[in-house]
């Protein structure tokens, strides 16, 4: 069965250090999202991303965040200057029949800022 | 109020229960509604879409009310199995998630 795969799985970084987390979506998708959870919380939305530019973004994704879809199989999420808040899982997802459709997530890339 | 609204929880019952969780949303304007279900550190994996006419999967029975902008989720004959946090999701450009409820079935 197709699968949304992440890389790292967990990912620690010292504080102001730049992270790339990386994903591949489901192949034949065409939109992809990054969600965040902070440990205990709920899951929270940063952005989506269609037709190679982001289509939707929440107030979380700030000029530290950015996305970028490098290649044909790959969807980045860099995070700049990294800051202890930063700790959360991050998970990826893709849906391939429209942006309300349901969504497929990666399992997750686990980032520790110290 | 906040876009997604879920019964707080947590809830315990026992093996073959009933349990029925229960979700608002505060944006009529949307569009999908599904339930995700979320194991402890793992990602959200779905479990059922929610249509207006309510819908149906083994002993999942999801139900939409977009006048009251209420989603619900029936769990029937309950199994160890179905422990996990269950997640309500709306759609409008984007998917928004509750906080969930954490449901624990004991033997």
């Amino acid at each position: 069965e197709p699968e949304v795969t992440q890389t790292p799985s967990h990912q620690v970084t010292q504080m102001g250090q730049e992270v790339i987390l990386r994903c591949v979506p489901i192949s034949n998708h065409l939109y992809f999202y990054w969600y965040r959870q902070i440990l205990g919380q709920k899951v929270e939305f940063l952005v989506s991303f269609y037709n190679n530019e982001i289509s939707e973004k929440s107030e979380i994704f700030d000029d530290q965040f950015s996305v970028e879809r490098p290649d044909g199989s790959n969807f980045t999420l860099k995070i700049r200057s990294t800051k202890l808040e930063d700790s959360a899982m991050y998970f990826c997802a893709s849906s391939g029949q429209g942006k309300n459709t349901e969504a497929f997530f990666g399992q997750g890339t686990r980032l520790t800022v110290v | 109020r906040k876009e997604v609204e879920q019964d707080p929880g947590p809830f315990n019952v026992p093996e073959g229960a009933t349990v029925a969780f229960n979700c608002t949303y505060s944006n009529s304007a949307s569009q999908s509604f599904f339930w995700y279900r979320q194991d402890c550190r793992k990602e959200p994996k779905l479990l059922m879409s929610v249509y207006s006419s309510g819908n149906e999967d083994g002993r999942f029975t999801a139900q939409l009310n977009r006048a009251s902008q209420y989603i619900s989720l029936l769990i029937r004959d309950s199994k160890l199995s179905d422990s996990a946090t269950y997640l309500c999701v709306v759609a409008l450009n984007d998917m928004r998630f509750g906080a969930g409820t954490r449901l624990t079935v004991k033997p």
